[in-house]
């Protein structure tokens, strides 16, 4: 069975950069999208990005391996490390609108997102 | 982008109950779409996958149709643990969710 975990701060300052790791359990990370899609309190799902891993030895990401939302991508940079089965999100330059809850989840080549971390809440505060 | 719309907002429905959740696509994402449920404090649970397929362990009262730009959910008969908000995501190009429509006890 997939599992996935988030880790990060639960807390961060405005105008500072929120890093966050999801490491996968039970599966290999190989040939899925790993996904962020965040949810601010009471609101809805928003999808934040998705990194490809081909399982290559000489794997690189490039641009055609890394996916973000538009209205996200000045700010967001998306990776994966391989050898901790783990992928990680990095949000520069936070307000308080980033506030939410941060799910990392595993999506298929076909765009179905069937795994699913627990979430974790990340507030933006002073 | 491609914008989601569902419809009701909030559902009052009793136990037993047949109920058909609307979704709305402002183009076509073809059969591109998938129905999560999710309950408070946990992660969204997939239903459905490319417009009317179960997922693996989704009760059979689950079913989804339409194509194009218009898409349905319907519960056959509401159980106990079905109340939740319903959320719709397309992955025509690539992710965007719907605002949610949540199901209460009426």
């Amino acid at each position: 069975q997939v599992q996935l975990e988030e880790s990060g701060p639960g807390l961060v300052k405005p105008s500072e950069t929120l890093s966050l790791t999801c490491t996968v359990s039970g599966g290999s990370i190989t040939s899925y999208y790993w996904t962020w899609i965040r949810q601010p309190p009471g609101k809805g799902l928003e999808w934040i990005a998705s990194i490809y891993y081909s399982g290559s030895p000489n794997y690189k990401p490039s641009s055609g391996s890394t996916n973000y939302n538009p209205s996200l991508k000045s700010r967001v940079t998306i990776s994966v490390d391989t050898s901790r089965n783990q992928f990680s999100l990095k949000v520069t330059y936070l307000t308080a609108a980033d506030t939410a809850v941060y799910y990392c989840a595993r999506m298929t080549t076909d765009g179905i997102i069937d795994y699913w971390g627990q979430g974790t809440l990340v507030t933006v505060s002073s | 982008e491609i914008v989601l719309t569902q419809s009701p907002g909030t559902l009052s429905v009793s136990p037993g109950e047949r109920v058909t959740l609307s979704c709305g696509a402002s183009q076509s994402v073809s059969r591109f779409l998938a129905w999560y449920q999710q309950k408070p404090g946990q992660a969204p649970r997939l239903l459905i996958y490319d417009a009317i397929n179960r997922a693996t362990g989704i009760p059979a009262r689950f079913s989804g149709s339409g194509s194009g730009t218009d898409f349905t959910l319907t519960i056959s008969s509401l159980e106990p643990e079905d109340f939740a908000v319903y959320y719709c995501q397309q992955r025509s190009n690539w992710i965007t969710f719907g605002q949610g429509t949540r199901l209460e006890i009426k």
